[in-house]
This record gives C-alpha cells, sequence and structure tokens, in this order.
C-alpha cells in the first residue's frame, strides 16, 4: 500500500483565519479524497480531489469553505476557510491506489483546533 | 442514496472472548464492503474487506461475513487481545460510486483484562 503523510498533524488556530492541509504519497495514485471526522463521530466524505481540475463536492461541503488542490497524481491539498469553532475535527486524506481499485487508505489525519 | 448502519455503539468483552459488530446497508447495488480499525490519534487502518461475490472471508483471527438479500454484513474478532481496543468502522461502496464509500457510525470496542 502507498505511504500517505499529512502535514500539519495538529494545529491549534483563531476564529477568522485560514489553514491549508497537505497530503502527500509516495506513489501515483488513481483517487485523492478528503474527510473530516468531528469528534467522536464518524467519517463524512468532504470532496474527491481531481488531477488538474477542480474538486467534486458533497452535499453540505462548498469550495469557498474547503478549496482543493490537486496538481499532481502524488499531492494534494485542503484548505479550511474563515474558520470557526465548529470546524474543529480531524481532516484525512485517502487515497485508492493503482494496485487496488476499490480499497480507500488513510493518511494520519490532522487534529485541528479553532479557537 | 445509501445509508450503512452500525451497532452496537459500544461493545466491551473480556480478553480471549469474541466479538461481533453488525452493519446494514439500504443500497442493493452496493459491492464492496470494507472494514477499517481506528486508533486513538491515528487515521483508520483497512484490516478486511468483502466483496458481493464472496460470502465469508478470513484473515488469522477477523472474519467477515456477507448477507446480500438481508443487505447485512457483520465483523467477527476471536480470541481478543487487548491490542484490539479501538474505534471500528464499516463501510460499504456503491457499483457505480468511483471508489466513493460511506461509513458506518463506528464501534467502540474495549478489551477488558
Amino acid at each position: 500500500s502507498a505511504v500517505i503523510s499529512q502535514k500539519p498533524s495538529r494545529d491549534i488556530c483563531q476564529r477568522g483565519t485560514s489553514l491549508t492541509i497537505q497530503c502527500q504519497v509516495d506513489s501515483q495514485v488513481t483517487m485523492m479524497f478528503w474527510y473530516r471526522q468531528q469528534p467522536g463521530q464518524s467519517l463524512t466524505l468532504i470532496a474527491t480531489a481531481n488531477q488538474g481540475s477542480e474538486a467534486t463536492y458533497e452535499s453540505g461541503f462548498v469550495i469557498d469553505k474547503f478549496p482543493i488542490s490537486r496538481p499532481n497524481l502524488t499531492f494534494s491539498t485542503l484548505t479550511v476557510s474563515n474558520m470557526s469553532p465548529e470546524d474543529s475535527s480531524i481532516y484525512l486524506c485517502s487515497v485508492v491506489w493503482d494496485r487496488g481499485p476499490d480499497t480507500q487508505y488513510f493518511g494520519p489525519g490532522t487534529r485541528l483546533t479553532v479557537l | 442514496g445509501e445509508n450503512v448502519e452500525q451497532h452496537p455503539s459500544t461493545l466491551s468483552v473480556q480478553e480471549g472472548d469474541s466479538a461481533v459488530i453488525k452493519c446494514t446497508y439500504s443500497d442493493s447495488a452496493s459491492n464492496y464492503f470494507p472494514w477499517y480499525k481506528q486508533e486513538l490519534g491515528k487515521g483508520p487502518q483497512l484490516i478486511i474487506d468483502i466483496r458481493s461475490n464472496v460470502g465469508e472471508k478470513k484473515d488469522q483471527r477477523i472474519a467477515v461475513t456477507l448477507n446480500k438479500t438481508a443487505k447485512h454484513f457483520s465483523l467477527h474478532i476471536t480470541e481478543t487481545q487487548p491490542e484490539d481496543s479501538a474505534v471500528y468502522f464499516c463501510a460499504a461502496r456503491l457499483y457505480s460510486s468511483a471508489s466513493k464509500i460511506i461509513f458506518g457510525s463506528g464501534t467502540r470496542l474495549s478489551i477488558r483484562p
């Protein structure tokens, strides 16, 4: 499976600021996703990060709040914009590796606290 | 759309006993069912998965069963050990969803020494 890293691993931010989270994979992957996991909750898909084009967002998530980039097959960023305490969550990237057409592998997550 | 329900939300078993977690899904077109284990402070780790053309799959102490008619699938952990303590998530993928999966609500498993 691919090795997935995320930066930062955690951060504490002030209300109204923005944070960009990076996801780096050590090999080319076919698909990359971003999830949110609110405290004590399950995982909710934010969007599919498309290489070279705009991300595909799920219902309830918009590009202005969660802009996503994916400039190549191994890297993606998620920005959480104009943050409020309700954005305090773990943000996870996942990938579908070329060798496994279905299986999603997750990064270690970024734990965000907004004050 | 697809909905995945998971039970129980918490489960406590004696070390060495078995643990069973159950999930149901709503969309009969779902064809891939992974299970993830999430330890505190870490991302979810795939532990086993099953496809709709298979009824059961085993990997050492863990097994998953799938009943397509009833639209439910279960995770079985035998001879539980302290390191099995974690949150477990089931998930289901729609055939046409281009790898998008829907997660259950999670089960917090505690192993009593």
